[in-house]
């Protein structure tokens, strides 16, 4: 069973405030790692996929940096709003003969206070 | 594109009906995925497909459930007979690849009474 840990649990920040979580995986036999935001009421939408050690992806306000080496991921979120409220979910692929299996964290709920 | 389509949205039965989820991927994605959310285990995988083939089935919880996939565009998940504990939502995702990001369906609230 891969263990997949996000962490904090929840976070409640203030409107204009950067925040950032973790996603830690197994460090052997990576294929690949995923971020994915949740919406209340809706599905989760892909945020980033990354593969390469050392790989850092931007989109916006967000961003994400990846060591596969020592098996952790970082979110970060800069100057957060409150429509950045949401669940955020890493996902990892350890590749092999599932190759397209994903094991989810439990995610980071994050709360941003306007 | 219209995206994963997922039908019902939500369904509500008796314990020991038979229950059947569908859905319709995103046209030219070859790999499709049922997922299940819960409390307790968050989202988890129950099986995926890559070109209509299953290809990991080892998070089915038990012999109720099936799934399957006879052409490119539409997937079941079937659970027979239904039991309270199988009450959650389930996903279909779709995606291009195997490390591809996935594309999420809407979701199918089931309650089993």
């Amino acid at each position: 069973i891969l263990n997949v840990e996000q962490s904090p649990q929840s976070l409640h920040v203030q409107e204009g405030d950067s925040t950032n979580f973790t996603c830690s995986f197994p460090s052997s036999n990576f294929y690949a790692l995923h971020w994915y935001r949740w919406e209340t009421a809706k599905s989760p939408e892909a945020l980033f996929v990354m593969t390469l050690n050392g790989d850092e992806k931007k989109k916006g306000r967000i961003s994400a940096t990846l060591n596969t080496k020592e098996g952790y991921s970082y979110l970060y979120i800069k100057g957060s709003q409150p429509e950045d409220s949401a669940t955020y979910l890493c996902a990892f692929n350890a590749g092999g003969t599932s190759y397209g299996k994903l094991t989810f964290g439990q995610g980071t709920i994050l709360t941003v206070h306007p | 594109d219209a995206g994963v389509i997922q039908s019902p949205r939500h369904e509500v039965t008796e314990m020991g009906q038979e229950v059947t989820l569908r859905c319709k991927p995103i046209s030219g994605h070859d790999y499709l995925f049922w997922y299940r959310q819960t409390m307790m285990r968050g989202l988890e995988l129950l099986i995926y497909f890559n070109n209509n083939v299953p290809i990991d089935d080892s998070g089915m919880p038990e012999d109720r459930f099936s799934a399957k996939m006879p052409n490119a565009s539409f997937s079941t998940l079937k659970i027979q007979p239904s039991e309270p504990r199988d009450s959650a939502v389930y996903f279909c995702a779709s995606s291009t690849t195997s490390f591809n990001e996935q594309f999420f369906g809407p979701g199918t609230r089931l309650t089993v009474l």
